[in-house]
């Protein structure tokens, strides 16, 4: 069965240092992986995937993130935080032909000003 | 775009109730989905449809039923509530072939 484990459950950063949100997975076969943002009171939005193509993946409002297989890692970057990304992130695999999504538990980011 | 809608945003009520939630997607997706959201504990499946009058049980799946009678259309029911299903109720779409999930606003549920 496949699994994810998000390292943090919270992070705290300053508006205009970096963010980093880690992620680790297990997986029987070459997994789809995906990161889902959650502002409050919304429904959840797709960051961005990584579907067996290019390792480091590119999603919306500057983020990224970079598929290791030797590390079973798939951490979520971004250079530059903005208050606007205070908000919960999950890392989230896929089983099967994308109807399985299995979640990590959510880290929630808070951006100081 | 495509919207995904759930019929209330809050939602109390009494043990031994039944509860209907409703979803409704716009895109003719072929594949619906329920979630429930607990803190700490991500999301989980309880079901999903991949067409009408077809489901799946997800993982948590105890205490729950579904009912698609129209594609666009994805019902959960509690037949008798209980206080730990008071919890956040997800629903999303996909269409075969993608692997994106839409997920609706969410509905939170409360029983008492």
């Amino acid at each position: 069965a496949q699994s994810v484990t998000q390292l943090d459950s919270h992070v705290s950063v300053s508006e205009g240092t970096p963010v980093l949100l880690r992620c680790n997975y297990s997986s029987s076969y070459s997994p789809s992986l995906f990161w889902y943002v959650q502002h409050p009171n919304k429904g959840l939005q797709l960051l961005l995937k990584y579907t067996s193509a290019a390792t480091l993946v590119k999603g919306i409002n500057g983020f990224e993130a970079e598929f290791k297989k030797s590390e079973t890692s798939f951490h979520l970057t971004k250079p530059s935080a903005h208050m606007s990304d205070a908000a919960e992130y999950f890392c989230v695999v896929s089983e099967g032909q994308g109807n399985k999504l299995v979640f990590g538990a959510g880290t929630i980011l808070r951006v100081k000003s | 775009d495509v919207k995904v809608t759930q019929s209330s945003r809050y939602l109390v009520k009494r043990t031994g109730e039944k509860v209907f939630l409703e979803c409704v997607q716009d895109m003719d997706h072929e594949n619906m989905f329920w979630y429930r959201q607990d803190p700490g504990l991500g999301l989980r499946l309880i079901y999903f449809s991949y067409d009408v009058k077809m489901k799946e049980k997800g993982d948590i799946p105890e205490g729950y039923s579904v009912s698609r009678e129209k594609k666009e259309r994805f019902s959960l029911i509690l037949e008798s509530a209980s206080t730990n299903q008071t919890s956040m109720y997800l629903c999303a779409s996909r269409r075969t072939g993608s692997y994106e999930q839409y997920f609706g606003p969410g509905t939170r549920l409360t029983v008492t």
